[in-house]
């Protein structure tokens, strides 16, 4: 059974516009929420983080937000611009884990 | 700073050919994992090493085998490769629990 789950495998936005990527997961015991971003035949890397304690961590156009009681997280990009067209990872683990597991990856599209 | 340096980054192999993915770091790291991406499926566990001397299975083990050599290198052997072994395979390291993964740059493996 898939535990974290990306809905959208992809997402088409306009360049300045915001863009919402969506990750859903189905345990509890997760407390610490990552995304990482991947272009074409690179390696993916780390953008932003977020432990259970918080509901939201910004680091400049990147915003993550953990809502616990629906087990949702989001990441919000504004404003959006061509350069961040990529593949977009979430990425959760557990209290007492020592690994991450990922979801499928939304492609995002941002258009001139 | 090479970061996370993995190698070959092409391979083809014929069915039931074997194989060694290298992987190495120089960060100082204590934990290293092996993941494949294929189309869809996002970004899943092959095995991982938490720390030096130590090696566990992740979600999809099965015809792969590891060997953490030293504390910087990672290895990831397919004995009898077969076509379902066909992906991208990524190497990542991290210091801790609640750090972030590197990733190297990626191995593109084709079985035919």
């Amino acid at each position: 059974d898939q535990q974290v789950k990306q809905n959208s495998p992809s997402l088409s936005v306009q360049e300045g516009r915001i863009s919402i990527l969506n990750c859903d997961y189905t345990n509890s015991m997760f407390d610490y929420f990552l995304w990482y971003k991947k272009y074409p035949a690179e390696g993916p890397t780390f953008l932003i983080s977020i432990s259970s304690i918080k509901d939201k961590n910004e680091d400049g156009r990147f915003t993550v937000f953990l809502n616990k009681s629906a087990k949702h997280l989001s990441l919000h990009i504004v404003p959006s611009q061509p350069g961040d067209s990529a593949v977009y990872f979430c990425a959760v683990q557990e209290t007492s884990g020592s690994r991450l597991t990922f979801g499928e990856g939304t492609q995002l599209t941002v258009n001139p | 700073n090479a970061g996370v340096t993995q190698t070959p980054k092409f391979q083809v192999l014929k069915t039931g050919q074997s194989m060694t993915l290298q992987c190495a770091q120089d960060m100082n790291h204590n934990s290293m994992y092996w993941y494949r991406q294929d189309p869809g499926m996002g970004l899943r566990l092959i095995y991982y090493s938490a720390s030096e001397g130590t090696t566990d299975k992740g979600e999809v083990p099965n015809g792969y085998n590891v060997s953490r050599l030293n504390k910087r290198e990672f290895s990831l052997r397919l004995e009898s490769a077969a076509p379902s072994q066909t992906s991208v395979y990524f190497c990542a390291s991290r210091l801790g629990v609640r750090y972030s993964y590197t990733f190297g740059s990626g191995t593109r493996l084709t079985v035919v």
